[in-house]
């Protein structure tokens, strides 16, 4: 069993749905990261924390420390907002051990 | 300009052939890492330092050697490719607990754009 698992593996919506991915945790971690793979490859941090709520525009990332689980929703979702969203918990030393990402589509 | 630059972005080689893929910043942090990343994985720490004299394996670090030339360079090998060494490659950087802004922000890691590398 992964250390971090990511739920769902893939999820595809309509332009406007709220969209909830959650990740999950087994090991004690001092930051849990999501971070967000464009099409293109590339890697964007996209939250970092380690207890509570933070929002970024129409990104919301929430953490429950006792549950071991964090979401990141996605208000009024829109099609620039299809990517990977990988979910990463820092251990120890800032070593990231990283969930297998979820797939998001957005169709118009 | 891209803080975390690596290069190539894009190769292709045959089995047995030695292949470096380099990483350079601008973000002056002294913690620097090298990740694989496979189809329908999660990513994957090859090697990491955490500065110029420090160098540590990570989960997969079989067939893979690296060098910290500089602060701002940290250079990842592979001594004799194989296929199943076909993946794309990230590189990243972090500062440490008490470089730069207090708090969990010190400690975010930046990507670069990664190398697609393809071994016959």
């Amino acid at each position: 069993k992964n250390e971090v698992e990511q739920s769902p593996q893939n999820l595809t919506a309509q332009e406007g749905e709220f969209i909830t991915i959650n990740c999950s945790y087994s090991v004690g971690i001092s930051a849990l990261h999501w971070l967000q793979q464009h099409p293109g490859g590339g890697i964007v941090s996209l939250f970092m924390l380690s207890s509570g709520k933070k929002k970024h525009g129409r990104l919301i990332a929430t953490i429950n420390i006792q549950e071991k689980h964090s979401s990141l929703h996605i208000t009024a979702s829109h099609p620039r907002d299809s990517a990977v969203y990988i979910c990463a918990a820092t251990q120890g030393a800032q070593k990231l051990v990283f969930g297998q990402g979820t797939r998001l589509t957005i169709n118009p | 300009d891209a803080d975390v630059t690596q290069t190539p972005r894009n190769r292709i080689t045959k089995t047995g052939k030695r292949i470096m893929l380099e990483c350079s910043q601008t973000k002056g942090h002294d913690r620097m890492y090298w990740y694989r990343q496979d189809p329908g994985l999660g990513l994957q720490l090859i090697y990491y330092s955490f500065d110029v004299k420090d160098i540590n394996k990570g989960e997969i670090s079989d067939g893979y050697s690296v060098s910290r030339q500089a602060q701002a360079k940290f250079s990842l090998s592979l001594e004799s490719a194989i296929p199943n060494q076909t993946a794309l490659y990230f590189c990243a950087t972090s500062g440490r607990p008490g470089q730069g802004p207090p708090g969990l922000e010190t400690v975010r890691q930046f990507f670069g754009p990664g190398t697609r590398l393809t071994v016959l």
